[in-house]
């Protein structure tokens, strides 16, 4: 498949385990964060998101965290499975500019 | 609900040649954004349209330009295309004043090859 990326960081974790995946955000300003997923050869695919006056949301098997205090998010990932294996980017935005920031990316692989 | 489409999703051009790439949002969105992402620089801000204004520009050169219909569908141009200009072309739509109203959800791209 295509790469998104030729030198993201990498995270590699067994069937079953859990996952956790960090970002650091860079605009103070920024209220509102989502995490995607994207797939060799498919466009990034929403997972979760999370306004800046939560710390935590929670949705099937995803878990989003949101430390204002350093500007860092991370996204936890329950029981991870071999399907999960993709390119993870955090995005930001300030409300009302539908101009959003990503990250660089992680890649998530899956070890059987 | 059809997801957001892109066309074409592959194509192959040449120095200083030119190329409109189109996409299609979710019915219902009026939002569309652009974005470039390359192994490189990764996922970057092209620009946003909504009711057929562009409400914002990220930071690249004239040569990159747009454009929304009255069916909220766009359309986004490059002129004298660079070998830099490699790249996937993805599209997002939101749905502005409706729920999740600042969520984007992305089309598949189109894979821009440059020779």
């Amino acid at each position: 498949g295509e790469s998104v990326g030729l030198h993201l960081p990498t995270l590699s974790v067994q069937e079953g385990d859990n996952s956790i995946i960090n970002c650091a955000y860079s605009n103070s300003a920024s209220d509102y964060f989502i995490w995607y997923k994207q797939e060799s050869g498919k466009g990034p695919q929403f997972i979760i998101d999370i306004r800046s006056n939560m710390d935590k949301r929670q949705g099937q098997r995803v878990t989003v965290l949101l430390n204002k205090t350093v500007k860092h998010l991370s996204l936890q990932i329950a029981a991870t499975q071999p399907g999960d294996s993709a390119v993870y980017f955090c995005a930001e935005a300030s409300s009302g500019t539908y101009k959003y920031i990503f990250g660089t990316g992680t890649r998530l692989k899956v070890l059987a | 609900k059809a997801g957001v489409t892109q066309t074409p999703r592959y194509l192959i051009k040449t120095r200083g040649q030119q190329v409109t790439l189109s996409c299609s949002p979710i019915s219902g969105h009026r939002s569309v954004s652009w974005y470039q992402q390359t192994p490189g620089q990764g996922l970057q801000f092209l620009f946003e349209y909504f009711s057929e204004t562009q409400r914002n520009k990220g930071n690249f050169p004239g040569r990159f330009s747009g454009r929304q219909f009255s069916n909220s569908r766009s359309e986004m141009n490059v002129s004298t295309l660079e070998l830099g200009d490699s790249a996937l072309y993805l599209c997002a739509s939101t749905n502005v004043g409706g729920p999740r109203q600042e969520t984007q959800y992305f089309g598949p791209g189109t894979r821009l090859l440059v020779l």
